[in-house]
């Protein structure tokens, strides 16, 4: 199985800051990888997909980059509604796996 | 508006069974792909299975934790989506959610609508 490996596990940040979460994977998966947000008691959403696609209606400030190994979650300008827990997704290879999260906090 | 409802969690005995139900409303069910992804309380997402559509012959993958377990199956004439879970170990307990899977032309597939999930609880 692909092993998704994100960094940091959790972070504290202010609003107008710029954050990047990185999502590592045991081997090559192109750019097979996607990118949630899930808020407390809600379901994930769906952000970013090809690594660096934004999911439509999702914000400008929310990028994504890479491609084989290692990949990059960036919000340019924290707002106070991305407190949250972030993952990274790989689809390349069954089973699908995810990354451990990061948690946000603002 | 486009929804999928999650339901059938119950509580039940380690070794035991139970069937998840998903309905979805507002799309072309037949058309999609369904997953499965669980979450343990307090614990990050685990994707168990997927479906793929008629077209793919209904063909199903699973996770390792849950093959020759679980059983995904779908009635596209009522739009929904099952989950038969048997052998059920205590490390099965989670929130539940039916996921539409979206394919985009690039090849890419993006997990684009959740439900609220179900919640299975597998305890003595």
């Amino acid at each position: 199985d692909i092993q998704m490996t994100q960094s940091p596990s959790s972070l504290s940040a202010s609003v107008g800051d710029r954050v990047t979460i990185t999502c590592r994977a045991s081997q090559g998966i192109s750019n097979y990888l996607g990118w949630f947000q899930q808020k407390p008691g809600e379901a994930p959403k769906s952000l970013i997909y090809g690594a660096s696609t934004l999911q439509s209606g999702v914000p400008s400030r929310f990028s994504g980059s890479g491609s084989g190994t290692d990949f990059t979650l960036t919000i340019s300008s924290l707002q106070p509604e991305d407190s949250a827990t972030y993952y990274c997704r790989q689809h390349s290879t069954y089973p699908i796996t995810f990354g451990q999260g990061t948690r946000l906090e603002i | 508006e486009v929804q999928l409802v999650e339901s059938g969690g119950d509580l039940v005995q380690p070794g035991g069974s139970l069937r998840l139900s998903c309905v979805a409303s507002g799309f072309t069910f037949s058309d999609h792909y369904m997953d499965w992804v669980r979450q343990a309380p307090g614990k990050g997402l685990e994707w168990v299975g997927r479906i793929r559509n008629k077209a793919n012959s209904y063909t199903t993958e699973y996770a390792a934790s849950v093959k020759g377990r679980f059983t995904i199956s779908r009635d596209d004439s009522k739009n929904s989506l099952y989950l038969q879970m048997n052998s059920l170990k205590t490390e099965d307990t989670a929130l539940y959610y039916c996921v539409r899977v979206h394919r985009y032309d690039s090849g890419h597939y993006v997990l684009d609508i959740w439900g609220q999930g179900t919640m299975l609880t597998v305890s003595s």
